[in-house]
């Protein structure tokens, strides 16, 4: 079946630092690549989304590139801010199975002021 | 803004004891879906929907029931609740006739089974 993995699961970081989130998935076919954020008492919300066509997202100063050959979806920002602070998750979607959504593990990133 | 809202926020119930979780959807969305959230493990697909008495099985399907009585409402079942179902439940919809479409989220209903 689907799977998307996130290697860290802690992310602690100062305002203005580079942020770099890593997430590999592994799927039979093309998925659609999601990143979802959570704030404190809220459900996920969509950051941005990738699909084949476009190969790169990007929302509200974060990027993220889809790498078919690595099967990376990795989550960038240049300069972060304390009110990035949240949990990043990593999604997919397999087109051909319905719109089943299969998440990572999630990062929790914390940004001191 | 698409809304999808969960009842109730927060549940205690006993070990063996008999929950419905309630979720209701005002967005003409086809699928919904029941998640749980656990430290470690991110979101995981309990079972979800793509219509009024349709029900898919998730990744994660032992010990709960769902059922889909309309377009809007979608119903998560503990019918003998276990300390493992402690767990944050996310209720969620989408339009899956568009593709690649987005997933919207309730807020959540924390469960503590003690």
């Amino acid at each position: 079946g689907d799977s998307v993995t996130q290697k860290q699961g802690q992310v602690t970081l100062s305002e203005d630092d580079f942020l770099f989130i890593n997430c590999t998935y592994s799927t039979t076919t093309y998925p659609t690549l999601f990143w979802y954020v959570q704030y404190p008492g809220q459900g996920p919300q969509l950051l941005l989304k990738v699909t084949t066509a476009n190969n790169k997202g990007i929302s509200r100063g974060f990027e993220a590139t889809y790498d078919k050959g690595t099967t990376s979806f990795h989550l960038q920002k240049a300069s972060v801010q304390e009110s990035d602070s949240a949990v990043y998750f990593c999604a997919l979607v397999n087109n051909n199975a319905g719109a089943k959504l299969t998440f990572g593990g999630g990062t929790r990133l914390t940004v001191r002021p | 803004e698409a809304a999808v809202t969960q009842s109730p926020r927060n549940k205690v119930t006993v070990t063996g004891g008999n929950v419905t979780l309630s979720c209701r959807q005002t967005n003409s969305h086809n699928y919904m879906y029941w998640y749980r959230q656990d430290t470690g493990h991110g979101l995981r697909l309990i079972h979800y929907s793509y219509g009024a008495g349709n029900l898919q099985i998730g990744d994660v399907p032992d010990g709960y029931k769902a059922t889909r009585t309309t377009q809007e409402d979608f119903f998560l079942l503990l019918e003998l609740a276990s300390p493992s179902q402690t767990s944050l439940y996310f209720c969620a919809s989408s339009d899956a006739r568009r593709v690649n479409t987005e997933v919207f989220f309730g807020k959540g209903t924390r469960l503590t089974v003690v």
